[in-house]
């Protein structure tokens, strides 16, 4: 089975201050891992996505992500936060091999303060 | 939301009844999904699709129904059987025959029973 965690229902941060959003997963094998970002009442747009080579993954809107396999971690970064990255932001993990089932975490509300 | 639209935004169903969602894209993706959101929970996936004419149950199948009958469409129907279909209903598809390793959202429909 796989999963993934999102430990923080919300992160608040100040303007200009730098964000992470943190995520962990779970997979037998080796792991495709994704941050997407939705705002209210819309679908979820792709942020990056790691899936093999380097593990700082730059992506859409100045984020980053780092994958760290020894902890099975993929925190998503951004070192200057704009009122306008206010949003709901989902950590997904696809397995390798066969049907590639998506799961996703819970979801973390990044509310950034003026 | 390029490339995936979803009918309708708001819909509004009587216990009973059986309604359907509409999911189109114009992406030539292989793969179709059907997710349902409701606060804290996340995306689960409810059904997929990853070829013409197949699909499979994702983890909350009970009380839906869907076809794919064309590569652009994968509609879901939400039938009398589902006890609590009040919620934000998604639409995404990918290509990862191609590497597009991403899920393309819809912008979603939001259903509410009455």
């Amino acid at each position: 089975a796989q999963s993934v965690a999102q430990p923080e229902d919300q992160v608040n941060v100040a303007e200009g201050n730098p964000l992470t959003v943190k995520c962990t997963y779970s997979v037998s094998g080796n792991p495709y891992l994704f941050w997407y970002v939705q705002y209210p009442n819309r679908g979820l747009q792709f942020l990056l996505k790691y899936i093999t080579g380097d593990n700082l993954v730059k992506g859409s809107y100045g984020f980053e992500a780092e994958f760290n396999k020894s902890q099975t971690s993929f925190h998503l970064k951004k070192p200057s936060a704009l009122v306008s990255d206010s949003a709901l932001y989902f950590c997904a993990l696809r397995n390798s091999g066969g049907y590639q089932k998506v799961t996703f975490g819970t979801g973390t509300k990044l509310q950034v303060i003026p | 939301d390029g490339g995936i639209t979803q009918s309708p935004k708001y819909l509004f169903r009587k216990e009973g009844q059986n309604v359907t969602l509409s999911c189109e894209q114009n992406l030539n993706h292989d793969a179709m999904y059907w997710y349902r959101q409701d606060p804290g929970q996340g995306l689960r996936l409810i059904y997929y699709s990853q070829i013409v004419n197949d699909f499979q149950k994702g983890d909350i199948a009970e009380g839906y129904s869907v076809s794919r009958e064309k590569k652009e469409s994968f509609p879901l129907t939400v039938t009398s059987a589902q006890k609590n279909p009040t919620a934000f209903y998604l639409c995404a598809s990918s290509n990862p025959g191609q590497g597009l390793n991403e899920q393309f959202f819809g912008p979603g429909t939001r259903l509410t029973v009455l």
